[in-house]
């Protein structure tokens, strides 16, 4: 069965310190991908990565990487130099039926605080 | 840029009243879904269409709720009657059948009083 967990329940840091988010999953499919998105206060969850499994390179955007290890079944999620609007709920997620379609199974999120 | 549109953000009603949401996935998406995610919970399925016809519909509680997107682009999301633990936020998301993200909405807060 397709499962998500994200132990953390709840990170706060200062601003300008370095945090990781960690997710790790279950999946009866060989092939898969993953996903991370991020809930401001405002409730919409905006989408910001989708990785395949095919694919184990850590991906960088601006302050924002990821580290995929297939070997422990993990996705990581590191934000660099923490600024206060990145204060959110962020969700581990993939695929139900596997492959790239169907409905997304979602951790319970960890919700991170940035104080100045 | 192309949104999710939902309405109403907000909706207060008593049990037993009827309450329906609205959705427009962005446009070109064939796929639409509706998630419900409770205080403190990751989203969870409700319903998933392809075009008009449901894929999934085996999380909705059917007794109570019913979803419809009749011409393939907009749809609707009703609940009758409403109780007590529908309180939650119903999150509308689309996506297209080349690239699977998943575009949410800004959700509907449901208050059930």
């Amino acid at each position: 069965a397709q499962k998500v967990t994200q132990a953390q329940t709840e990170i706060s840091v200062v601003e300008k310190e370095d945090v990781t988010l960690d997710c790790v999953y279950e999946t009866r499919d060989t092939t898969y991908y993953l996903f991370w998105y991020k809930q401001p206060p405002s409730g919409e969850l905006v989408f910001l990565i989708r990785r395949n499994s095919f694919d184990e390179q850590n991906e960088i955007s601006g302050r924002y990487s990821w580290n995929f290890q297939k070997s422990t079944s993990s996705f990581n999620f590191t934000i660099t130099a923490s600024q206060v609007v990145d204060s959110a709920v962020y969700f581990c997620a993939l695929p139900n039926y596997g492959g790239s379609q169907g409905n997304l199974i979602f951790g319970k999120g960890t919700k991170l605080s940035v104080k100045p | 840029e192309a949104e999710v549109a939902q309405s109403p953000r907000y909706k207060i009603t008593e049990k037993s009243q009827a309450v329906a949401f609205w959705c427009d996935p962005i446009s070109g998406h064939a796929t639409l879904y509706w998630y419900r995610q409770i205080l403190g919970q990751g989203p969870e399925l409700l319903v998933q269409f392809q075009d008009e016809s449901v894929v999934d519909d085996s999380q909705l509680p059917k007794d109570r709720f019913s979803a419809e997107r009749l011409k393939g682009v907009d749809s609707t999301l009703k609940i009758q009657p409403a109780e007590l633990g529908d309180s939650a936020m119903y999150l509308c998301a689309s996506s297209s059948l080349q690239y699977n993200e998943q575009f949410f909405g800004p959700g509907t807060r449901l208050t059930v009083l």
